[in-house]
């Protein structure tokens, strides 16, 4: 049993790259969700999914697309990489409650 | 915007001490979360206090929740080494889709 598994671990990206970062659990959560952690910033909410086939907007959408291809898996996009989206990615499911599990972050540097 | 701010920011103490870490948030909640992040890992759940809860405890965790002061407290007893890690409190909000909304964090170092 993975839980929250996300790839890449690491990426290095040149500005105005795209590229994809993959996250699936194992857990049959219904809903997932897409964040991003700066120092001194705490998590911030990019993207959520209720559910397979739904997508809303969190706090800092700007500059990201998402897809939930189904109930295990959901993506997130960045179609031209900016400096500024230079952070850890977390990606998490839920379970009752509303008590989330991470996984273990994709690290990206946009140079 | 940040409905949880941790207090303090950063915390340094001995092995075998208590840890004590706060939380304030702006509005009302259905429940206060706590997770632990170990260096280069992601978030870990710890303990949840629902809305209608005072206290709760958890192996050596106890946490506090006051509505009225729209606070919380975490509680680490005889603290270890393996302790060392950011805390961070979540909140979840009525009406808020099941979003839980993060404060930005404690670090906490047990000196061995």
């Amino acid at each position: 049993n993975a839980g929250v598994t996300q790839t890449p671990k690491f990426q290095v990206l040149k500005t105005g790259q795209s590229m994809t970062l993959q996250c699936a659990q194992d857990m049959n959560h219904n809903s997932m969700y897409w964040y991003r952690q700066d120092p001194g910033m705490g998590l911030r909410l990019i993207y959520y999914s209720a559910s397979e086939g739904t997508t809303d907007k969190g706090e800092v959408p700007n500059g990201y697309n998402v897809s939930r291809l189904n109930k295990r898996e959901f993506s997130l996009r960045l179609e031209s990489a900016a400096p500024s989206q230079t952070s850890v990615y977390f990606c998490a499911s839920k379970v009752a409650k509303n008590i989330q599990y991470f996984g273990a972050g994709t690290r990206l540097s946009v140079l | 915007s940040q409905q949880g701010e941790e207090d303090p920011q950063a915390l340094s103490i001995q092995e075998g001490e208590n840890a004590t870490m706060n939380c304030s948030y702006k509005t009302s909640i259905n429940n206060l979360q706590w997770y632990r992040q170990n260096s280069g890992r992601g978030l870990v759940h710890l303990i949840l206090i629902r809305s209608n809860e005072r206290e709760k405890h958890s192996g050596r965790l106890r946490v506090t929740l006051d509505t009225s002061k729209k606070s919380s407290s975490l509680l680490i007893t005889a603290s270890r080494a393996a302790d060392t890690a950011s805390y961070f409190c979540a909140t979840d909000a009525p009406g808020a889709n099941s979003k839980l909304t993060f404060g930005k964090g404690i670090t906490l170092s047990v000196r061995p």
